[in-house]
């Protein structure tokens, strides 16, 4: 079965650059998408078709995709942007979608 | 403005069964595919199930295969999933999601979920 692996946190002090790798065989076919995830909330949308910012997204958020993996990259990290990012894509049959375990950025 | 609403979840006994609802406003429904994620209490995000946009083709994770069923009611422009023989695992928030399917500028297949409610959570538990 299709798996998405990233690490379970990234620390990173404010100002600095926080990277978060995702990985998978699904990802060599497929888009990978970045969602942001905050405490308590929704997902949000930060990252599509590997490296496309939706409106509304800062600046500072970046996605780059390598084979078999994705990676999101926050330049300038700040307090605002601790959250859980979790990366997601789809099977090569487009019907099973998959999330990774999500990793926990946190900006200290 | 695109609006999703969750609603049904509660605190449930193993075994039994459960309807979840999701109102949608602000967009032709018709026109959008639905899907249902569920995250249990700190983990990640799992999908569970998809619909189109006819209602005519279902899918979902193995997880809840044969236990569960996505369906949805166009005059009501409600989405919903039905659980049968809940288990404790089966304890998390659940969202739905309007899922964006389409073809990237370069021509591939692009699919992803543009639109989320905030969640209902239910509770397996005796």
């Amino acid at each position: 079965s299709y798996e998405l692996t990233q690490p379970p946190s990234v620390s990173v002090s404010p100002g600095q650059t926080a990277i978060i790798t995702c990985s998978g065989d699904a990802l060599t076919k497929k888009y990978g998408y970045w969602y942001q995830q905050k405490s308590g909330q929704a997902p949000v949308l930060v990252v599509y078709e590997d490296d496309k910012r939706p409106s509304g997204t800062p600046e500072r958020f970046s996605g780059s995709s390598s084979r078999s993996t994705v990676t999101l990259t926050i330049k300038g990290a700040q307090v605002e942007d601790e959250a859980v990012y979790s990366c997601y894509s789809t099977d090569n049959s487009g019907t099973q979608r998959l999330f990774g375990g999500g990793t926990k950025l946190t900006v200290v | 403005q695109v609006h999703l609403v969750e609603s049904g979840g509660a605190l449930v006994k193993p075994g039994r069964s459960l309807r979840l609802s999701c109102a949608a406003s602000g967009f032709s429904f018709t026109d959008s595919d639905l899907t249902w994620v569920r995250q249990a209490p700190g983990q990640g995000l799992e999908w569970i199930s998809y619909i189109n946009g006819r209602g005519r083709t279902t899918s979902y994770a193995d997880s809840v295969k044969g236990r569960f069923t996505i369906s949805r009611d166009s005059a009501r422009k409600t989405l919903y999933l039905q659980m049968n023989s809940l288990k404790v695992e089966d304890t998390a928030v659940y969202y739905c999601a309007r899922e964006f399917a389409g073809y990237s500028r370069s021509g591939h297949e692009t699919r992803y979920f543009d639109s989320w409610g905030q969640g209902t959570l239910v509770t397996v538990s005796s």
